[in-house]
């Protein structure tokens, strides 16, 4: 299995820009998380999806967030307008149902390391 | 409410010492427990998870943990610190079977001396 895989790996931008991270789960994963990553917050859940549909967005800061699953294979978390608040880590993380031969730990990608100006 | 804590945000142990990064939750039923390990400028990676099998769990890298359900812990060891052990670990819950997500912990960052 390739992992999880996201885009950009680092994105600096400018305040107002809009900005756009990207995640291909791992194939067969059924299930899709955004966590962001900050010293002063620690790790926090955005949002996770089921099969492409979202589940709990109850984390997501704002209406400046919005994140998507148009298919099983591919996710993105879209800030706009950004704020420098938003700077931080965002990782994607993947995994299957909860079952007999699947104990469901979450695959981590390598994260996108945001730095808004 | 179901919360994971772990004691000491910043842990500093000799080389060669015994590590102990300590893992408690908050529930009356025994949930799936991780350990998450991550080094700098990389997300996470799985360390060892307790799945209501064997009590003493051991991962990658010479660590292990312990499910104390009377405790309601699930500490991690490490009987000799090495340098490559110097990252950010974090604790991990499922708590409810039909719920695939995980509470974390804030996490604790391992500093080894040598």
């Amino acid at each position: 299995d390739a992992g999880v895989i996201q885009s950009p790996r680092h994105e600096v931008t400018e305040m107002g820009q809009e900005v756009t991270l990207r995640c291909k789960p791992i194939s067969g994963h059924d299930y899709l998380f955004w966590y962001r990553q900050t010293m002063m917050r620690g790790l926090e859940l955005l949002i996770y999806f089921n099969n492409n549909v979202p589940i709990d967005d109850s984390g997501m800061p704002e209406d400046r967030f919005s994140a998507k699953m148009p298919n099983a294979s591919f996710s993105t978390l879209k800030i706009q307008p950004s704020e420098p608040r938003d700077s931080a880590v965002y990782f994607c993380a993947s995994t299957r149902r909860l079952a007999e031969y699947n104990t469901g730990e979450l695959f981590f990608g390598e994260g996108s390391r945001l730095t808004v100006l | 409410a179901q919360s994971v804590t772990q004691l000491g945000s910043h842990v500093s142990v000799s080389e060669g010492a015994l590590v102990l990064l300590r893992c408690n939750y908050s529930s009356s039923v025994p949930p799936y427990l991780f350990w998450y390990v991550q080094y700098p400028n990389q997300g996470l990676q799985l360390l060892l998870k307790y799945t209501s099998a064997a009590t003493l769990v051991k991962g990658i890298n010479g660590f292990e943990a312990e499910f104390k359900k009377s405790e309601t812990s699930f500490h991690l060891t490490k009987p000799s610190a090495h340098m490559s052990d110097a990252a950010e670990y974090f604790c991990a819950v499922r708590f409810n079977f039909g719920n695939e997500k995980l509470t974390f912990g804030t996490g604790t960052r391992l500093t080894i001396i040598p």
